[in-house]
């Protein structure tokens, strides 16, 4: 198993609402990543978990929430979101020296 | 902050042109990835380049790395419309495991 999944595919939440982004790889890669990327822009990291411990928070907003559950599974909690937050939510991993590999995104659309 | 700077920015060329996309940065990478990221979708790892002054090919694409380990390109021959999407370098410097992504490249191909 070479790939990363992301569930789900597309999410369109309200300003109230609260969802869950899910993201999981079977490679034994021991640091997770997401990003968050706007349309012909490069992605933006925002949260780094390794060995299942939160290591980077790029001053994300309180709003969003990771979580590392286990080697394999990572997910990004989302509550009151704001329309600016609309954007592909990329989740990618890796191990050692090797480089990223990323999963299909979630498309995020916040009314 | 390590810089990487990507040319250029946008490219809308006819199908069987070719094309050349750089990535140059002034800090010393002990590795580098090109990326190809189609709307929606995540970004999917074409190559890595560790050694400098090496070169890949993968079918009409060709890669370069720096002899200096500063600078790489991506050098496309007879372009296909399926070519169309966004390319991003993204690079690795000594022990870090956080990539520094340049901006990206959004490539048009016209039939």
């Amino acid at each position: 198993d070479t790939e990363v999944t992301q569930t789900p595919k597309h999410l369109v939440m309200g300003m109230t609402n609260k969802k869950s982004l899910k993201c999981e790889q079977h490679m034994g890669h021991r640091a997770m990543y997401w990003y968050k990327q706007k349309a012909k822009k490069p992605p933006e990291l925002m949260f780094v978990y390794s060995y299942e411990k939160l290591s980077i928070n790029e001053s994300v907003p309180s709003r969003f929430s990771p979580e590392c559950p286990n080697s394999s599974l990572l997910n990004l909690h989302l509550h009151a979101l704001q329309p600016e937050d609309s954007a592909l939510y990329l989740c990618a991993s890796r191990e050692g020296g090797a480089p990223q590999f990323f999963g299909p995104g979630t498309r995020l659309t916040v009314l | 902050t390590q810089l990487l700077e990507q040319s250029p920015q946008f490219l809308s060329i006819q199908e069987g042109e070719n094309l050349t996309v750089y990535c140059n940065s002034s800090s010393v990478f002990s590795s580098l990835q090109w990326y190809r990221q189609e709307p929606g979708e995540g970004p999917v790892l074409l190559v890595t380049v560790v050694t400098g002054g090496e070169v890949k090919k993968l079918k009409r694409l060709t890669f370069q790395f720096g002899d200096a380990r500063k600078d790489s390109s991506l050098h496309i021959t007879a372009a296909q419309t399926g070519d169309t999407g966004l390319y991003l370098c993204a690079a690795l410097s000594g022990g870090s495991y956080i990539p520094t992504f340049g901006r990206g490249t959004s490539l048009i191909v016209h039939p």
